[in-house]
């Protein structure tokens, strides 16, 4: 099926450094949501957004919905060894119901 | 209740053998999704309910696997016949009707066809 390109397929930085992950698309969306996967656990969302050209933050998080509604970025600053995990971009879009598109997901791996 | 729940949470089987995956949503959600996690892969939609009915089950792979939902609530995935390329990481989602916002993921069932 279609998938987002998200990239960089994994990462390993040091504890305190900054974060940034983006997904494009062929495809226009409607809505563009960023989550987190644990070892183990199903995703849970971080961050939506709903308007091109959108930024929205989440504590040292933030998000933002690319002008022409193929991608978006996810930032995160001064990252802390919990910031550990999958992170993954999805698009909503197309449908009148809550059917997603992923990226592949990037491995985040923070060193203290 | 809580969360989403399913079960089992491992599952270990031989090739050509049936399995069945559950998933309990939370209590009063109508939406129900399944998605699929290969390895290193994102998460691949495979169905969507709106309370017992299926209006989209295009991204399921092929004849060999199909579900159901009764009574609004529990859902069944059922593969056929289990090959190799069916292990993965099998997610259920629920959410209120039109609030993709609130979807809320399973701790997924990890199927490993031997």
């Amino acid at each position: 099926g279609q998938q987002l390109n998200q990239s960089p397929q994994s990462m390993f930085i040091q504890e305190g450094e900054d974060v940034s992950m983006n997904c494009t698309s062929s495809s226009i969306f409607n809505t563009w949501l960023w989550y987190k996967q644990e070892p183990g656990e199903g995703p849970v969302l971080l961050i939506a957004l709903y308007k091109a050209g959108e930024l929205t933050s989440n504590g040292r998080l933030t998000a933002q919905f690319g002008i022409t509604r193929k991608d978006s970025f996810l930032n995160i600053s001064a990252s802390i060894p919990s910031d550990v995990g999958i992170y993954f971009c999805a698009g909503l879009g197309g449908t009148s119901y809550g059917k997603l598109t992923f990226g592949q997901g990037t491995i985040l791996t923070v060193h203290p | 209740g809580a969360g989403v729940s399913q079960s089992p949470s491992n599952k270990v089987t031989e090739k050509g053998k049936d399995v069945e995956l559950r998933c309990d949503p939370i209590s009063g959600h109508t939406a129900l999704y399944w998605y699929r996690q290969s390895l290193g892969q994102g998460l691949e939609f495979l169905i969507y309910f709106q309370g017992n009915s299926a209006p989209d089950k295009s991204g399921l792979p092929s004849d060999r696997f199909s579900a159901e939902r009764t009574g609004g609530s529990v859902s069944t995935l059922t593969i056929q016949r289990t090959q190799q390329e069916d292990s993965a990481v099998y997610l259920c989602a629920s959410s209120f009707l039109q609030d993709p916002y609130g979807y809320t993921f399973g701790s997924g069932t990890r199927l490993t066809v031997v």
